[in-house]
């Protein structure tokens, strides 16, 4: 069965300071790998993903996440983050083969502070 | 933008009463989820769909039921809503898994039993 974690619950950062939000996931073959933001009363936008090719992968407002088979992680990244970054944060994966069911994280809250 | 629609935005109804969550969506997308968030936590899947005429329960136990007549509308119904039904509720859908995309989730339903 695939699982995926989000080792930390809270993030607290500074506007400007860079960021880097963890994901770890289990899975027997690659997986196809996703981030997630979702804003206060709000559904889930798309961040960016990770089908093949190239490990290292940009999304949108800034965001990249590496794909590391040999830690089994997908961090998510950003040089400087701006107030408007606090959010929820989900990391999500699909099956590589199969059917497609989306198996979510547990999120990781982002505080920024001023 | 994605074209997935969930209505009401917010419900607020009491103990008793039955209850349908709307949700639609443009794309012609094969399968619809329904994801139950309770604040600040992670999404749990309680139903999906294949197809016309498919449902299927997820991983979490919900009093829930939907259906799948069209392609576009995936409703999910409360025959008797409780407190604890309370919860945010999240409605996405993919393409075809050969497509390798992304699930599109509408804006969420929060719903409040008093």
């Amino acid at each position: 069965a695939q699982s995926v974690t989000q080792p930390d619950i809270h993030i607290t950062v500074s506007e400007g300071a860079s960021l880097e939000l963890r994901c770890n996931y289990s899975y027997g073959a690659t997986p196809y790998l996703f981030w997630y933001v979702q804003s206060p009363g709000q559904g889930l936008q798309l961040l960016l993903k990770y089908f093949s090719g190239d490990t290292l992968v940009q999304g949108i407002k800034g965001f990249e996440a590496e794909f590391k088979r040999s830690q089994s992680s997908f961090n998510l990244r950003k040089p400087s983050v701006h107030w408007s970054d606090a959010a929820e944060y989900f990391c999500a994966l699909r099956r590589s083969g199969g059917s497609y069911i989306p198996t979510f994280g547990r999120g990781t809250s982002l505080i920024v502070h001023p | 933008e994605a074209d997935i629609y969930q209505t009401p935005r917010y419900l607020v109804i009491g103990t008793g009463k039955k209850i349908t969550l709307e949700c639609s969506q443009t794309m012609g997308h094969d399968k619809m989820y329904w994801y139950q968030q309770d604040p600040g936590m992670e999404l749990h899947l309680i139903h999906y769909s294949y197809g016309v005429n498919s449902t299927e329960k997820g991983d979490l136990s919900s009093e829930s039921t939907v259906s799948r007549i069209r392609t576009e509308h995936f409703p999910l119904t409360l025959e008797s809503a409780r407190p604890s039904h309370t919860s945010q509720y999240l409605c996405a859908s993919s393409a075809p898994d050969r497509l390798n995309t992304e699930a599109f989730f509408g804006q969420g339903t929060r719903l409040t039993v008093v």
